[in-house]
């Protein structure tokens, strides 16, 4: 089967940095991915891993860890703009298919 | 980007009405996917296609029906609208390429009302 869990929200203040957590279970995994959704909009792809370690975009960052089913999206020198919803989400090479995260509603605060 | 559009963008219907939601993608991918977003519980998938006629259920697939007669198009059907059925309906494409490609590409959805 497959399981994921993240926090439901967060805040956090401009210019600063956090961190949003996200565990899984997922049979045959065949990555993590994280997306941006803002409301009333659709979700915009951030990143993909696949393998274990961090992977470097700009002013986010993800990473991996198979071994503990574990992942986190760290954002640098939160913007306003930033203020939106972060899912997580697994894919399994059995199913083909992404599972999603019920999502991480984050408010960024001057 | 990919091309994917939906349609309706916005609709409102009444308890027992069938309703159908299309979808249409110009690059020619081979998965396509629906899901529905509701507070607390996520993007759960519907159903999905792998090709022409191709079509499987995923965890929320009950009260729904799908059809793909092309490639291009990805029809979702809600047989007999319930208020249940009220939610925000997003398809999906999976992008083929490099890795950064590898997810998906959503469509900007389509917000159902059931009266």
């Amino acid at each position: 089967g497959q399981n994921i869990d993240q926090p439901t929200e967060m805040t956090a203040t401009e210019g600063a940095i956090v961190q949003i957590n996200c565990t899984y279970q997922t049979s045959g995994f065949n990555g993590l991915f994280w997306y941006q959704q803002h409301a009333g909009e659709a979700p915009t792809f951030l990143s993909y891993n696949v393998l274990d370690g961090l992977e470097e975009k700009g002013r986010f960052s993800s990473f991996l860890s198979r071994s503990k089913g574990y992942s986190y999206l760290l954002l640098k020198e939160l913007q306003m703009k930033d203020s939106a919803s972060y899912l997580c989400a697994s894919s399994s090479s059995n199913t083909g298919k992404l599972i999603f995260g019920q999502g991480t509603t984050l408010q960024v605060k001057p | 980007d990919a091309g994917i559009t939906q349609s309706p963008r916005h609709k409102v219907t009444e308890t027992g009405t069938p309703v159908t939601l299309r979808c249409h993608q110009t690059e020619n991918h081979r998965y396509m996917y629906w899901y529905r977003q509701d507070p607390g519980h996520g993007l759960r998938l519907i159903h999905y296609s792998y090709g022409v006629k191709d079509t499987d259920k995923g965890e929320v697939s009950d009260g729904y029906s799908v059809s793909r007669s092309k490639t291009e198009d990805f029809l979702l059907t809600l047989e007999s609208a319930t208020s249940s059925q009220t939610s925000v309906y997003f398809c999906a494409i999976r992008s083929q390429g490099d890795r950064d490609h590898y997810g998906y590409t959503f469509g900007s959805g389509t917000r159902l009302t059931v009266v």
